[in-house]
């Protein structure tokens, strides 16, 4: 069973601040997705990378796929209240027929 | 609205009781999910469906039982749960083979208590 390890577990962080959560695997991915999750709600898509090296960038998140797509991470940059969250990593590898393999989650908390 | 709806929200049941959780996307995609979610685990897949047909079964208990009339329903029939399976159940869609990237949308989750 391949394990998708997250860094930290919890987060806690003053609005504006800015913060970082990783992801890492041994095994290569041929995607990996990034999710948050609010309390009471399933995970909701935020972004999907699949090409080693990739950045993309939405409003305040970067996210970056390592070169040898064993790893991830997530960047928010003056962080606000409303990415107050669970943040999921979870990473699709070859021959795995769109099945997911999830980390445990980084729980982020952003106070006013 | 992610297109994936799931009832009931909330559920609490005893041991001996049989209820049922139901699902539906209206996404068009041919692959649905059951998950299960724990504090501080990882998503734990339980099943999948493709074109209706189980295809991944992890080791589940078959007090846990799966059900998909169509490529838009999922249910799971549940009956003398024991108290560890409280949890929070999700449910999930893709369109596997025709998304490169395919991406798995997830219903709100059904919170689960057993007594």
């Amino acid at each position: 069973t391949q394990l998708l390890e997250q860094s930290p577990q919890f987060l806690s962080i003053q609005e504006g601040e800015n913060l970082t959560v990783y992801c890492n695997s041994s095994s290569v991915f041929s995607s990996l997705q990034w999710y948050r999750q609010e309390p009471g709600e399933g995970p909701v898509l935020l972004v999907t990378v699949v090409t080693g090296g990739e950045v993309k960038k939405l409003k305040r998140l970067t996210f970056q796929f390592g070169d040898a797509r064993k790893d991830s991470s997530l960047h928010i940059t003056a962080a606000q209240p409303g990415d107050t969250g669970l943040y999921l990593c979870a990473g699709s590898y070859y021959d795995s027929w769109g099945k997911l393999q999830f980390g445990a989650g980084t729980q982020v908390v952003v106070t006013p | 609205e992610t297109g994936v709806t799931q009832t009931p929200r909330h559920l609490v049941m005893g041991m001996t009781n049989k209820k049922s959780l139901k699902c539906e996307q209206h996404l068009g995609h041919n692959a649905m999910y059951w998950y299960k979610q724990s504090a501080k685990k990882p998503l734990e897949l339980m099943f999948v469906y493709s074109l209706e047909e189980r295809v991944e079964n992890n080791s589940v208990p078959s007090r846990f039982s799966p059900e998909c009339p169509n490529s838009s329903h999922l249910f799971l029939h549940l009956h003398t749960l024991q108290p560890e399976d409280s949890a929070l159940y999700l449910c999930a869609s893709s369109q596997v083979g025709g998304d490169p990237q395919e991406t798995q949308y997830f219903g709100p989750g059904t919170r689960l208590l057993v007594l």
